[in-house]
């Protein structure tokens, strides 16, 4: 079974810190992306990765930054975070233009 | 441009079926996926259909495809309470190496006994 992994499930932050939000897969998937999940809102893609060290915005970047330095692991980056951002965060993972596989999630508060 | 809505809430007795239904927009769409999401938990994959199927069943799940209409279904057959989740539509599409999805909001099923 492809397995997703989420860091943290809940994280409380304060405004202007700088946050970290780790996903790692154990499946060898090339592409990988993190979403935000607001109520009525669905999901909403941030960023995704497709290689070790690419990347490519989605449709919400602002205010976001990745970092992929390892196939397995692709990390979200708050570079100083604002309240807007309290929302539950994705990661997901995908072989090619297959499935996308899903963590648990990371329930972020931004204080 | 790109566009999945769902209705928001649904609420069934306990052994009855459950209908959520979805409409989207992009008629290039790959593959049309539901998923579930349980309180707290993050998205679990349900079923897929290819764009070029009309239904596709899988125990008490039956996904329905209207391509004419751009209306995807899903029926959950005598319902339980484990089945109250959030059930999201997504709709796929080839973009580079990877398969943009584009999701509904979610449709939030509630199973009362």
């Amino acid at each position: 079974d492809v397995k997703v992994t989420q860091s943290s499930r809940y994280l409380v932050k304060r405004t202007g810190e700088k946050v970290f939000l780790e996903c790692v897969q154990d499946m060898d998937h090339e592409n990988m992306f993190w979403y935000r999940q607001d109520p009525g809102l669905g999901l909403r893609l941030i960023y995704f990765s497709y290689d070790v060290k690419m990347k490519e915005k989605g449709d919400i970047p602002e205010g976001y930054s990745v970092s992929r330095e390892k196939k397995e692991r692709f990390s979200l980056i708050l570079e100083s975070a604002s309240t807007n951002q309290t929302s539950m965060y994705l990661c997901a993972s995908s072989w090619a233009r297959h499935t996308q596989y899903f963590g648990p999630g990371t329930r972020l508060t931004v204080l | 441009g790109e566009d999945v809505e769902q209705s928001l809430f649904l609420s069934v007795r306990e052994g009855d079926s459950s209908v959520i239904n979805c409409t989207y927009t992009d008629s290039s769409s790959t593959y049309l996926y539901w998923y579930k999401q349980e309180p707290g938990a993050g998205l679990q994959l349900l079923t897929y259909i290819f764009s070029n199927m009309d239904m596709k069943q899988d125990q008490r799940l039956t996904v329905l495809l209207n391509k004419k209409d751009k209306h995807l279904s899903l029926r959950i057959a005598d319902t339980q309470t484990g089945d109250s989740a959030i059930y999201f539509c997504a709709e796929s599409f080839a973009s580079g190496g990877y398969n943009k999805l584009i999701f509904g909001a979610g449709t939030r099923l509630a199973v009362h006994p």
